[in-house]
């Protein structure tokens, strides 16, 4: 079974750009989460999206954002790059089953992220 | 959301040995509890979940986990490490119908040979 996929594997950029990364998630999977790692630290948490809808957004600025296709697939957009947006960036798929219950995350291999 | 703290940045065992990484988080309330690990070079794997129950949960790879509420803790552990078991561990915490992971700052286990 394909897991989560993202690409692309690494990227590098210079302060100011603008960056796309892209998450395709597990078949069947309507949910997906974003995370940002930075080096030496836990995942932080930054969008989760469910059918086409931002359900949650975490504690980062507006620069960044986020959008989910028909197809699941989603891509998280970051504006105006700075040094600190250097990190390994996660996505996690899942199953959502009921509104109340917690539905596994299956994480990607990630994209890391440079910043110049 | 939770704060989750882990209790060693860095552990290095000899194989054989005994492991145990401590996990807490910052408020009580129903939640679900995580581990997560990370081998080198590899992407963020489930090693088991506490959702209710049995507050001693078994995960793969002869990975246990207790839950006690009281202290608002999840520690790991692993009654005889192999070399394989290098890698990074992570805790996680959600309240109960959330979908936010909270994770710790990792813990880095190298076993040695």
């Amino acid at each position: 079974d394909a897991g989560v996929t993202q690409s692309p594997t690494h990227l590098i950029k210079t302060r100011g750009q603008q960056v796309t990364l892209r998450c395709s998630p597990i078949s069947g999977h309507k949910s997906v989460s974003w995370y940002q790692q930075v080096l030496g630290q836990g995942p932080q948490f930054i969008f989760q999206y469910y059918e086409k809808e931002e359900r949650g957004r975490g504690n980062f600025p507006d620069r960044f954002s986020a959008r989910q296709f028909p197809n699941y697939s989603s891509e998280l957009n970051v504006n105006a790059l700075l040094l600190g947006d250097s990190a390994l960036y996660l996505c996690a798929s899942s199953f959502v089953g009921s509104p109340l219950s917690y539905n596994e995350q299956f994480f990607g291999p990630g994209t890391r992220l440079t910043v110049l | 959301a939770q704060s989750v703290s882990q209790h060693n940045h860095h552990v290095i065992l000899s194989e054989a040995a005994s492991l145990e990484l401590g996990c807490n988080y910052s408020y009580g309330g129903t939640v679900n509890l995580f581990w997560y690990v990370q081998y080198p070079g590899q992407h963020l794997q489930l090693l088991l979940k506490y959702f209710s129950g049995d507050p001693l949960v078994k995960g793969i790879k002869g990975f246990e986990a207790e839950f006690i509420k009281s202290k608002f803790s999840f520690n790991l552990r692993k009654p005889s490490v192999q070399w394989s078991d290098t890698a990074e561990y992570f805790c996680a915490v959600t309240d109960r119908g959330d979908y936010k992971l909270s994770f710790g700052a990792g813990t880095t286990v190298t076993v040695r040979a």
